[in-house]
């Protein structure tokens, strides 16, 4: 079975601190896709990132940045220079192919992050 | 492009009661998704749509719930008899078949249901 496990229920960290959000995955798929979410406190899950489990490059974007590691089953995400801004839960996610070709997700319980001035 | 939109945002009702939800997916998405989330944790699975073809449904939906996406555009959920254990926030999301994006999932704000 699919399994995400992200081991951070809350992190707290001063405004300009560089900040890693750990996530491990279990999966028996040799294809399947990686994906970060951020659900600030309105509640909308928004879409950060999806890596394919074929592609383990490194990915910057801004302040952003994403290890993927095939060997050990991670795929960490590291916010550098915090906002406060950035405050929010954030979601590992794990896809499953399902009948019709279509992904279901696997979600991790999330990590707080709190950002303070 | 709108994104995802679902209605109501919020839902009260009481404990045996009938409720539907509805979701309009971003235009051309056909791939369409439901998920549940309760306090403190991620979103779970419940259900998957190509166009109006209902193709997979987790466990977790349970008889008292169904779920329809008629011509292949928007969704409801409906639950029915809902119990105090229903209270949850009910995710929608969609994807594109091909292209960049495929099988990337964008979510709505979810529709927060509490069961008295």
């Amino acid at each position: 079975a699919q399994k995400v496990t992200q081991a951070q229920t809350e992190i707290s960290v001063v405004e300009k601190e560089d900040v890693t959000l750990d996530c491990v995955y279990e999966t028996r798929d040799t294809t399947y896709y990686l994906f970060w979410y951020k659900q600030p406190p309105s509640g909308e899950l928004v879409f950060l990132i999806r890596r394919n489990s074929f592609d383990e490059q490194n990915e910057i974007s801004g302040r952003y940045s994403w290890n993927f590691q095939k060997s050990t089953s991670s795929f960490n995400f590291t916010i550098t220079a915090s906002q406060v801004v950035d405050s929010a839960v954030y979601f590992c996610a794990l896809s499953e192919l399902v009948t019709g070709g279509g992904n279901k997700l696997t979600f991790g319980t999330g990590t707080q992050l709190k950002v303070e001035l | 492009d709108t994104g995802v939109s679902q209605n109501p945002r919020h839902k009260i009702t009481k404990r045996g009661q009938n409720v539907t939800f509805r979701c309009d997916p971003i235009s051309e998405h056909n791939r369409l998704y439901w998920y549940r989330q309760t306090l403190g944790q991620g979103p779970e699975f419940l259900t998957y749509f190509q166009n109006e073809a209902q193709l997979e449904k987790s466990r977790l939906l349970s008889d008292r719930f169904s779920a329809e996406r008629p011509k292949g555009s928007f969704s409801t959920l409906e639950i029915q008899r809902t119990e105090q254990g229903d209270s949850a926030m009910y995710l929608c999301a969609s994807s594109p078949r091909g292209g960049r994006h495929t099988d990337t999932q964008y979510f709505g704000p979810g529709t927060r249901l509490t069961v008295l």
